[in-house]
């Protein structure tokens, strides 16, 4: 089965300043999918942003983007301008492309828990 | 959009008795999935299902039964529960891998405290 490894259980930003949050992963699979969530106070699973293996240009939602490293089995995602409602868990996901049991499940880090100072 | 609604949202049991988190979906996904999160440890996966009728499981499925009778609702049972099982319970439903890059879509979980 896949891993996922996110090596910073918790992290904290100043507000209106950047930070990056770490996820490694381990495959032999060349076509997957990769997501970042956001899980606030509230509970809730709130999708951030998604990027396909096959693509080379890093996925960007407005503040949020990701820095994509398919050699390096590495999926960083990059908080700009943090703001306090960023304050969260964030997961990192994996989803292979393929048919059948790998294709089924959603391999999900332990989560890093980002504090954002006022 | 309803999206993936869990019921109950909270419940405390005590150690033996039964219950069913019901889970429900209206997005027509065929694939439906129960976690369990507790700190420290990420969700771990329960069981799953890739379509109606059928159930597989997951990293830790054992105390757990599931069952998948409508394609819209995955039921997920404690026979007797433990306090070992206090977490907390997501579910969540998402399209067939293959064909797209889609998410899964996530219920906002059942908080399950047995005493």
């Amino acid at each position: 089965a896949q891993t996922v490894t996110q090596s910073q259980p918790e992290m904290s930003v100043q507000e209106a300043e950047t930070v990056t949050l770490s996820c490694t992963y381990d495959t032999s699979e060349s076509d997957y999918y990769l997501f970042w969530y956001k899980q606030p106070p509230s509970r809730q699973m709130i999708l951030v942003i998604r990027q396909e293996a096959y693509k080379q240009q890093n996925a960007t939602e407005n503040r949020f983007s990701v820095n994509f490293q398919k050699a390096a089995k590495s999926f960083s995602l990059k908080i700009s301008d943090s703001q306090l409602g960023d304050a969260a868990m964030y997961f990192c996901a994996y989803r292979s492309a393929q048919w059948g049991n790998t294709g089924n499940q959603f391999y999900f880090g332990t989560g890093t828990s980002l504090t954002v100072i006022p | 959009n309803a999206g993936v609604t869990q019921t109950p949202k909270f419940r405390v049991l005590k150690t033996g008795q039964s219950m069913t988190l019901l889970c429900a979906q209206d997005m027509n996904h065929e694939y439906m999935y129960w976690y369990r999160q507790d700190p420290g440890m990420g969700l771990r996966l329960i069981h799953y299902s890739v379509g109606e009728g059928t159930t597989a499981k997951g990293e830790v499925p054992d105390g757990y039964n599931v069952s998948r009778l409508k394609k819209q609702n995955f039921l997920l049972g404690l026979e007797s529960a433990a306090p070992s099982q206090t977490s907390v319970y997501f579910c969540a439903s998402s399209t067939q891998a293959l064909y797209s890059n889609q998410p899964q879509h996530f219920g906002d979980g059942t908080r399950l405290s047995i005493l």
